[in-house]
């Protein structure tokens, strides 16, 4: 089993471009989650998936969407990116507490 | 909503020494407490959880303890080695079965 993968593993966007970064599972977990990880803050919600076609807002969502459509893929978009959206930006998944996170996305915005 | 505190945020310490990072959260509906390791350029892993119905918890050299009354929890590495140097995040779910909610994470470093 693959477990958590994420799609690119690095990108360089100019402020304004957009882009979606893809997350998949192989362990048939019913709840996603895509996190950004700053200096000094820690790991952000962005938004989460309690299920297929379900999405909801988690603690930073302002800039970015978020789709459901199959159970075991969860994605997270950036209509317009801007330089402070660089970050590092981690999928998790889980159907019973402990969460399984994938291996991290670096943007950056210029 | 659920905020998460931690303390310090760095710590070094020698190694065989312990090491002893402390959490608070403000909303006393918690019941699931999960502490992450991440080592560099690494992603989180899970080390050990609690829940609200334990006042403590040993696995190995790692332990967690929970005070409900004063909503506070704390992850206790003994015997530290320079394997352990990593940020460690706390985190806790709130009213919420279906999230939890991270703290701003503490750097350990080990010192041989």
């Amino acid at each position: 089993n693959a477990g958590v993968t994420q799609t690119p593993k690095f990108r360089v966007l100019k402020t304004g471009q957009s882009m979606t970064l893809l997350c998949a599972q192989d362990m048939n977990h019913e709840y996603m989650y895509w996190y950004r990880q700053d200096p000094g803050m820690g790991l952000r919600l962005i938004h989460y998936s309690v299920g297929e076609g379900t999405t909801a807002k988690g603690e930073v969502p302002d800039g970015y969407n978020v789709s459901r459509l199959k159970k075991q893929n969860f994605l997270l978009g950036l209509e317009s990116a801007a330089p402070s959206q660089t970050s590092v930006y981690f999928c998790a998944s889980t159907n019973v507490n402990e969460q399984f996170f994938g291996p991290g996305t670096r943007l950056t915005v210029l | 909503g659920e905020n998460v505190e931690q303390h310090p945020s760095t710590l070094s310490v020698q190694e065989g020494d312990s090491a002893v990072i402390k959490c608070t959260y403000s909303d006393s509906a918690s019941n699931y407490f999960p502490w992450y390791k991440q080592e560099l350029g690494k992603r989180p892993q899970l080390i050990i959880d609690i829940r609200s119905n334990v006042g403590e918890k040993k696995d190995q050299r790692i332990a967690v303890t929970l005070n409900k009354t004063a909503k506070h929890f704390s992850l206790h590495i003994t015997e530290t080695q320079p394997e352990d140097s990593a940020v460690y995040f706390c985190a806790a779910d709130g009213t919420s079965y279906d999230k939890v909610i991270f703290g701003p994470g503490t750097s350990l470093s080990v010192i041989p």
